[in-house]
């Protein structure tokens, strides 16, 4: 069975930084692409960031471009996500997504972890 | 502002169908056989429940179906059923600089 599961969010103060991890198992997880996926109150899910698989090419959404890194440790069957420099506009819950491995779709998906960014 | 719109809400009857649009551009939607559906219940993890416009994952009923017509893509939920109630999320991809673009969600209503 295929699991996600994230940590490391929290209450954060503008400004600060944080890591949040996603621990995968039930499948070859150096094999896949993952993806972040984030869901702001009110709003709808927005893509973060995605890296290959052997951490070959990572991508970016523009608006967090410079501030977020996405890594993966294939040993621990991790994926990464460094947040730098937040701002209120980053408080959502945060998912990290497994490639379907087909046209850009995300066929698994973690329960998510809450960052809140509030002063 | 998401890059893909949706209906804020949508709303049927038991037994009855609902159709979910999702409209982007040229540079998304229109551009690649990508759409993907996502349903989410509030506190859990989305699911997928369509993939490259009208491919449905093992497990997901058959009575959710997709489909698409230039820059528009439709999630049709046939035979409704209390447990369909929940967020849908659209989603394609955008080109070489973006994985993919999202809508801004439809919160499915079983009267």
């Amino acid at each position: 069975e295929v699991q996600l599961v994230e940590s490391g969010g929290g209450l954060i103060q503008p400004g600060g930084s944080l890591r949040l991890s996603c621990v995968a198992s039930g499948f070859t997880f150096s094999s896949y692409a993952m993806s972040w996926v984030r869901l702001a109150p009110g709003k709808g899910l927005e893509w973060v960031s995605a890296v290959r698989v052997h951490s070959a090419f990572t991508l970016y959404a523009d608006s967090v471009k410079g501030r977020f890194t996405v890594s993966r440790d294939d040993s621990k069957n991790t994926l990464y996500l460094q947040i730098n420099y937040l701002g209120v506009e980053d408080t959502a819950v945060y998912y990290c997504a497994k490639d379907g491995q087909r046209y850009y779709d995300f066929d698994y998906w973690g329960q998510g972890t809450q960052v809140t960014v509030s002063s | 502002q998401s890059a893909l719109t949706q209906p804020p809400s949508a709303s049927g009857s038991p037994g009855q169908s609902v159709t979910i649009s999702c409209t982007g551009s040229n540079s998304d939607v229109g551009a690649y056989p990508s759409v993907s559906w996502y349903q989410h219940y509030p506190g859990k993890a989305p699911k997928l429940i369509i993939y490259e416009v009208s491919k449905r994952p093992s497990g997901v009923p058959d009575r959710f179906s997709g489909s698409k017509s230039g820059n528009t893509a439709s999630l049709t939920v046939s035979g409704l059923q209390a447990e369909d109630e929940a967020d849908y999320y659209c989603s394609s991809h955008a080109g070489i600089n973006t994985w993919a673009v999202f809508g801004g969600g439809t919160k499915l209503t079983v009267l």
